[in-house]
């Protein structure tokens, strides 16, 4: 069973441009939950889909940030107009229907 | 607001002796706790798990201890193996508060000297 996936695995855009970065969950997991980690901090959620909704999105920035899970294809993350405070590992986490959430390796957007 | 604190940024613990790393929370909501492990790089790795119910919870060398009334969790590891050298973090969620989002500490380094 594979684990979850994300690509790419480093990204690397100029200010002002957009990011994309693609989660697919593990076989069989509805769940999908985006995290950022700055640097020598933990990780803070951002969102919580499943297929075609936002279950919670309280923990995603007003402006630039949005998030979907399509019915097919992997679940996105998209920064519009990134400025360098967006450098950061982001990672995907999927779950069944427990507590338990399987991480991703993350992707590390790097901003200049 | 840190609700998940991990006062201790490093640990340096002898190969073999035991690894003790401390959570404290602040939400009385949160009944789940979780701890994950990470290394330079990749993705936490999940490790053990303990509901609200239980006070302790047990996988092989790695144990979970729950003093909800101190709002205080630990995860003991014995023995101690260099490989365990990585980044611990804390985790909650609160089944009524969003849905199953964690909640994790700053993290503690562990490092295992043989």
């Amino acid at each position: 069973n594979a684990g979850v996936m994300q690509n790419p695995r480093h990204l690397v855009r100029r200010r002002g441009q957009e990011a994309r970065l693609r989660c697919s969950p593990m076989k069989g997991h509805s769940h999908v939950y985006w995290y950022r980690q700055l640097p020598e901090e933990g990780l803070k959620f951002m969102v919580y889909l499943q297929k075609e909704n936002i279950i919670d999105e309280s923990g995603m920035p007003k402006e630039r940030f949005s998030a979907e899970f399509p019915k097919e294809g992997p679940s996105i993350l998209r920064i519009q107009q990134v400025v360098r405070g967006d450098s950061a590992a982001y990672f995907c986490a999927s779950s069944p229907t427990t507590y338990e959430q399987y991480f991703g390796p993350g992707t590390r957007l790097t901003v200049t | 607001d840190q609700q998940v604190k991990q006062n201790s940024p490093s640990l340096s613990v002898q190969e073999g002796r035991i690894s003790i790393l401390n959570c404290d929370y602040t939400n009385s909501m949160f009944d789940y706790f979780l701890w994950y492990k990470k290394y330079p790089a990749e993705g936490p790795t999940f490790l053990i798990s303990i509901s609200s119910i239980k006070d302790k919870n047990e996988d092989g060398r790695f144990t979970v201890f729950l003093n909800k009334s101190a709002k205080h969790l630990s995860l003991h590891i014995v023995p101690s193996q260099p490989g365990d050298s990585a980044v611990y973090f804390c985790a909650a969620s609160a089944e009524g508060q969003g849905a199953q989002k964690l909640v994790f500490g700053q993290g503690t380094r562990l490092t295992i000297n043989p």
